[in-house]
């Protein structure tokens, strides 16, 4: 069981959007809709962004949402603000166990 | 307010095992999977196991049976053993109580355990 795929970083200006890719096999992201996005900033523990492919918790910005196709689930960021600048993670259900993707350094430029 | 308090040793010589308990304040025990993830230095996330209310275990499969995670409900604790650690075990270890459809409330996190795998 590899980690999930993502790509190891991705930018954007201010106001834009970007979107962050995590892709799986059936037996995990296209097997499941139980995909969650983690931001996490350096020395913290990760905050959860979006749960079950596009569910937001209380709080979170409507500026984040969440999508899935297929074997890949997606996250964008719309209208990027600096503060959005963290490492992001995915992790999905596999079964009897859950995968983390690799995590994707989100840059402001 | 959920809190989860971790301890145990930060330095763990090769081939030896790695101890781990956490105890969870102001949650009820029932309510969630109680996880362990750890952080690579400068890496990425990966989730080791959960135990739930009855006891259930789960493991990443990658750890082939090296992991155990136990809980004592009445201590509102939980543990995990890591047997025939290498240098690739040395990470950050949190444990974290995981609720349903995989949602981790702010709050759910331990404050982490840096363990060390060196002679």
């Amino acid at each position: 069981q590899s980690a999930l795929t993502q790509p190891p970083s991705a930018s954007g200006s201010p106001g834009q959007s970007v979107t962050i890719s995590c892709t799986g096999t059936s037996s995990d992201v296209g097997g499941y809709n139980l995909v969650s996005w983690y931001q996490q900033y350096p020395g913290k523990v990760p905050k959860v962004m979006i749960y079950e492919v596009n569910k937001r918790p209380s709080g979170v910005p409507d500026r984040f949402s969440g999508s899935k196709s297929g074997n890949t689930a997606s996250l964008t960021v719309s209208g990027l603000l600096a503060e959005d600048e963290a490492d992001y993670y995915c992790i999905s259900h596999a079964g009897n166990f859950w995968l983390f993707g690799g995590g994707t350094k989100l840059t402001v430029l | 307010q959920v809190r989860l308090e971790q301890w145990g040793a930060g330095l763990v010589k090769p081939s030896e095992t790695l101890s781990l308990t956490c105890v969870v304040y102001a949650a009820s025990f029932d309510g969630y999977y109680w996880t362990w993830i750890r952080q690579t230095p400068g890496k990425g996330l990966e989730w080791i196991g959960e135990i739930n209310y009855s006891g259930n275990t789960n493991y990443k499969p990658s750890l082939n049976g090296r992991a155990t995670i136990s809980a004592d409900r009445s201590e509102k604790q939980f543990s995990l053993r890591l047997t025939s650690v290498t240098a690739a075990d040395t990470a950050v270890y949190y444990c974290v109580g995981v609720g349903n459809g995989g949602l981790i409330p702010p709050g759910n996190w331990g404050q982490g355990t840096l363990v060390t795998v060196s002679s």
